[in-house]
């Protein structure tokens, strides 16, 4: 059973850019977290999905970012005209639909962006 | 709201000895707590939880963590470091109910010397 597969693993981006990180849940996982890491910091919560549908939010920024879960296909985050405060990792993590005793979640191993 | 407090940026321990990561927390009703490892350059890898029961948690790599619900602590512990485990750890809450994503601590970079 593959983990949670994030790529690209390394994405440099010049400001005004977009970047689109993908995030691949493990198998028979349909919640998908989005966290970011500045250097040197803890994770910070962006955005929570299940298929199709955005379930907390609250941690996005209002402008520039935004995420979908499809019915097919991986997760994206999507940051639009990137600035270079954007630079972080980022890292996906996915949980089974049933909440209670299996309830940790399995992080990927990040995708690092740079904005240059 | 809830939230995390990791106290210490650094932990210095020498290979063998026992080590102590220190995390408190705070949650609206029962907690779920987690620890995570961070390697370098590396995704978080899940060590072990409390969602019930017993207060002292043993987990992955001869870790263990004891819940203490009056001091709102979830401090994690190994009887004997070993320099390999040399790593940047975090610790985790979320409620029973309501959101399910984590909230974390800001970690605790811990080094074992040989």
């Amino acid at each position: 059973n593959a983990g949670v597969m994030q790529n690209p693993r390394h994405l440099v981006r010049r400001r005004g850019q977009e970047a689109r990180l993908r995030c691949s849940p493990m198998k028979g996982h349909s919640h998908v977290y989005w966290y970011r890491q500045l250097p040197e910091e803890g994770l910070k919560f962006m955005v929570y999905l299940q298929k199709e549908n955005i379930i907390d939010e609250s941690g996005m920024p209002k402008e520039r970012f935004s995420a979908e879960f499809p019915k097919e296909g991986p997760s994206i985050l999507r940051i639009q005209q990137v600035v270079r405060g954007d630079s972080a990792a980022y890292f996906c993590a996915s949980s089974p639909p049933v909440d209670g005793q299996n309830t940790e979640a399995f992080f990927g191993q990040g995708t690092r962006l740079t904005v240059v | 709201a809830q939230s995390v407090a990791q106290p210490e940026d650094q932990v210095n321990v020498a290979e063998g000895n026992p080590l102590t990561v220190k995390c408190t927390y705070s949650v609206s009703g029962n907690p779920y707590l987690f620890w995570y490892v961070q390697y370098p350059n590396r995704g978080l890898q899940f060590l072990l939880k409390y969602i019930t029961g017993d207060n002292l948690v043993k987990g992955s790599y001869g870790f263990e963590a004891e819940f203490n619900k009056s001091q709102t602590s979830f401090h994690l512990k190994k009887p004997s470091a070993l320099v390999s485990d040399s790593a940047l750890y975090f610790c985790a809450v979320r409620a029973y109910t309501g959101r399910r994503a984590l909230t974390f601590g800001s970690g605790t970079r811990l080094q074992v010397q040989p």
